[in-house]
């Protein structure tokens, strides 16, 4: 059972639409981070979000934490060919003394020019 | 780019047989993971290690050993390889556990378990 579910799986859009990629769960996560994934590469953090309701902007991408810390979304505006990629979420769940970082399954962008 | 380095990228190998992934770095990070990543799974977290010759299982620790001697290396190893372990390893670091710290990737290591 995923922990984390991600949505859509797989996204094809045109260059310069938006679009929203979602991360829940029917857990509470303490932080949640985003990672992007190229193609025989490892992925790289785009960022940490910890409190309820934080939303963070970098550039082009905006990302909110769920008033309840259970979801996050991803908004991408005007997307470019090189937003393309495998986008992860990734939620830390604290169990007694013991922390683990979960991961999505992640959702594939394409970005058509 | 950080510091790490897995060997070797790719391998190839028969059902029955050893396999050994390694994992260095040189970034002084204490604490390092094994991930495998598989389609419609994400990444899954396999062992991870807190500091030399302390690890720790992950969700899918079956069929899977680690060892960590130095604080730079961290090695896994398939005693027995079987084709549900086929599959692209990862290795990360991070400076902190969990959320409160960035996870480093590696490059990734591609084994095929005929």
């Amino acid at each position: 059972t995923q922990l984390l579910e991600q949505s859509p799986q797989f996204l094809s859009i045109q260059e310069g639409e938006n679009l929203t990629v979602y991360c829940n769960s029917s857990s509470v996560f303490s932080s949640l981070q985003w990672y992007r994934q190229e193609p025989g590469e490892g992925p790289v953090l785009l960022v940490t979000v910890v409190t309820g309701g934080e939303v963070k902007k970098l550039k082009r991408l905006t990302f909110q934490f769920g008033d309840a810390r259970k979801d996050s979304s991803l908004h991408i505006t005007a997307a470019q060919p090189g937003d393309t990629g495998l986008y992860l979420c990734a939620g830390e769940v604290t169990s007694g003394s013991a922390r683990q970082l979960t991961f999505g399954s992640g959702t594939q962008l394409t970005v058509l020019p | 780019d950080a510091g790490i380095t897995q060997s070797p990228r790719h391998k190839v190998t028969e059902t029955g047989t050893p396999v050994t992934l390694r994992c260095h770095q040189t970034e002084n990070h204490r604490y390092m993971y094994w991930y495998r990543q598989d389609p419609g799974h994400g990444l899954r977290l396999i062992h991870y290690s807190y500091g030399v010759k302390d690890t720790d299982k992950g969700e899918v620790s079956d069929g899977y050993s680690v060892s960590r001697s130095k604080t730079e290396d961290f090695l896994l190893t398939l005693e027995s390889a079987t084709s549900s372990q086929t599959s692209v390893y990862f290795c990360a670091i991070s400076a902190r556990f969990g959320n409160t710290g960035e996870l480093f990737f590696g490059e990734g290591s591609r084994l095929t378990v005929l």
